[in-house]
């Protein structure tokens, strides 16, 4: 059973660039959330998805975009990229099903480091 | 707004004993719930233990148990007969009970733990 898997492991793109990571979540969970990680802090809540469309979202401006797809996975789009955006941004998944309740154990991937020179 | 404090950076420990992870947090929910997670220098997120609001018996797995304080909002973590691989960055974190979208995690800063042979 494949767990939550993010790709490019590592980028690195230079100010003003966009970027677009991606993640498949756990066989199964059909929810993924998206965490930013800056160096020796903890992960800081960008947005969630669930049935295609953004459910919750932090405190990060409109350039931090998503999309989720029929099949679950996701991708993180960041536009006019800045220095402080460069950090190691977590994929997690969690399952919600059909009642609208949910198992609220989320499953991490191994990240993608972001070097934003 | 939830709040998650770990005010302690850093904290050694000698192979096989003992040691405690402290974290407070900040809310006005009465029902939640508490996580400790672990993040190994290979990046991976992983979930350790967690802790409903509504249970008053404190969580264990294993070697891990915590402390749970409702009234106190404190939640610590501790680590009986500590191994070489419990090194890792320690990261307690929130979660309002998930009704809908409510499912985001808040973390807190982290602590390194270093466990010494």
């Amino acid at each position: 059973d494949a767990g939550v898997t993010q790709s490019p492991t590592h980028l690195i793109k230079t100010r003003g660039q966009q970027v677009t990571l991606r993640c498949s979540p756990k066989s199964g969970h059909d929810t993924v959330s998206w965490y930013q990680q800056a160096l020796g802090q903890g992960p800081q809540f960008i947005f969630q998805y669930y049935e295609e469309e953004e459910r919750q979202r932090g405190n990060f401006p409109d350039r931090f975009s998503g999309h989720q797809f029929p099949n679950y996975s996701s991708e993180l789009n960041v536009n006019a990229l800045l220095l402080g955006d460069s950090a190691l941004y977590l994929c997690a998944s969690s399952f919600r099903g059909l009642a609208g309740g949910m198992r609220n154990e989320q499953f991490f991937g191994p990240g993608t480091r972001l070097t934003v020179l | 707004a939830q709040t998650v404090t770990q005010s302690q950076p850093e904290m050694s420990v000698q192979e096989a004993e003992t040691v405690t992870l402290s974290c407070t947090y900040d809310t006005s929910e009465n029902n939640y719930y508490l996580f400790w997670y672990k993040q190994p220098p290979s990046r991976q997120m992983i979930l350790v233990i967690r802790q409903e609001a509504y249970k008053q018996q404190n969580a264990t797995e294993n070697r891990f148990s915590v402390n749970f304080q409702k009234a106190a909002k404190s939640f610590s973590l501790k680590i009986s007969d500590s191994q070489l691989g419990d090194t890792a960055m320690y990261f307690c974190a929130f979660m309002k009970t998930p009704t809908g979208a409510n499912s985001k995690l808040t973390f807190g800063k982290g602590i390194t733990l270093s466990v010494r042979p």
